[in-house]
């Protein structure tokens, strides 16, 4: 079956660094999000992204949030530097058809900001 | 902003018994709504949805039944096994945004027992 794939799986950082968080959706899918959960909090919307551009962002995606297609398969999420508050699961997703079907998450990135 | 609410953190059933997983909204506008299911150290996974039209939808021991005017959502497994001990989200997409950001509630704990 296929499936949503995020590297790394935990990542741990100091405040202030940079940190690229991947993802390669599922192959013929077109929408790509990403979403977070601070431990024992909701899952949060972050972005969403269609034809290599953002659609529509959250609150919580400032200026320090960006979002990218470099190539074909994978879809990263860059925060240039990072905050304690940063620490969280971050869930990368994707569609076929944008808000008509059930998204597909992958298994998570643990961002630990220290 | 709580949108799809969740308000029991936590239920805990015998196996073989009835599992009811309950789920509020307040907002009208939405018309379709998504149960996932959350094991540790996994990404959300889509377990069932309906569609405003319906007020129940079933599928296997999976149902969710809807009640419009109540605003509240319920899904409910029978019978339960203890594999079925996870986190369920219940969440709906935001027909308003472009590509259907999705709305969660905070969860809750499904816990099977032998």
């Amino acid at each position: 079956e296929p499936e949503v794939t995020q590297t790394p799986s935990h990542q741990v950082t100091q405040m202030g660094q940079e940190v690229i968080l991947r993802c390669v959706p599922i192959s013929n899918h077109l929408y790509f999000y990403w979403y977070r959960q601070i431990l024992g909090q909701k899952v949060e919307f972050l972005v969403s992204f269609y034809n290599n551009e953002i659609s529509e962002k959250s609150e919580i995606f400032d200026d320090q949030f960006s979002v990218e297609r470099p190539d074909g398969s994978n879809f990263t999420l860059k925060i240039r530097s990072t905050k304690l508050e940063d620490s969280a699961m971050y869930f990368c997703a994707s569609i076929l058809e944008g808000g008509l079907g059930e998204a597909f998450f992958g298994q998570g990135t643990r961002l630990t900001v220290v | 902003d709580q949108q799809v609410k969740q308000n029991s953190p936590s239920l805990s059933v015998q196996e073989g018994r009835i599992s009811i997983l309950n789920c509020d909204y307040t907002n009208s506008m939405f018309d379709y709504f998504l149960w996932y299911k959350k094991y540790p150290a996994e990404g959300p996974t889509f377990l069932i949805s309906i569609s405003s039209i319906k007020d129940k939808n079933e599928d296997g021991r999976f149902t969710v039944f809807l009640n419009k005017s109540a605003k509240h959502l319920s899904l409910h497994i029978v019978p339960s096994q203890p594999g079925d001990s996870a986190v369920y989200f219940c969440a709906a997409p935001d027909r308003g945004s472009t590509l259907g950001r999705l709305y969660f509630g905070r969860g809750t704990q499904l816990t099977v027992w032998p």
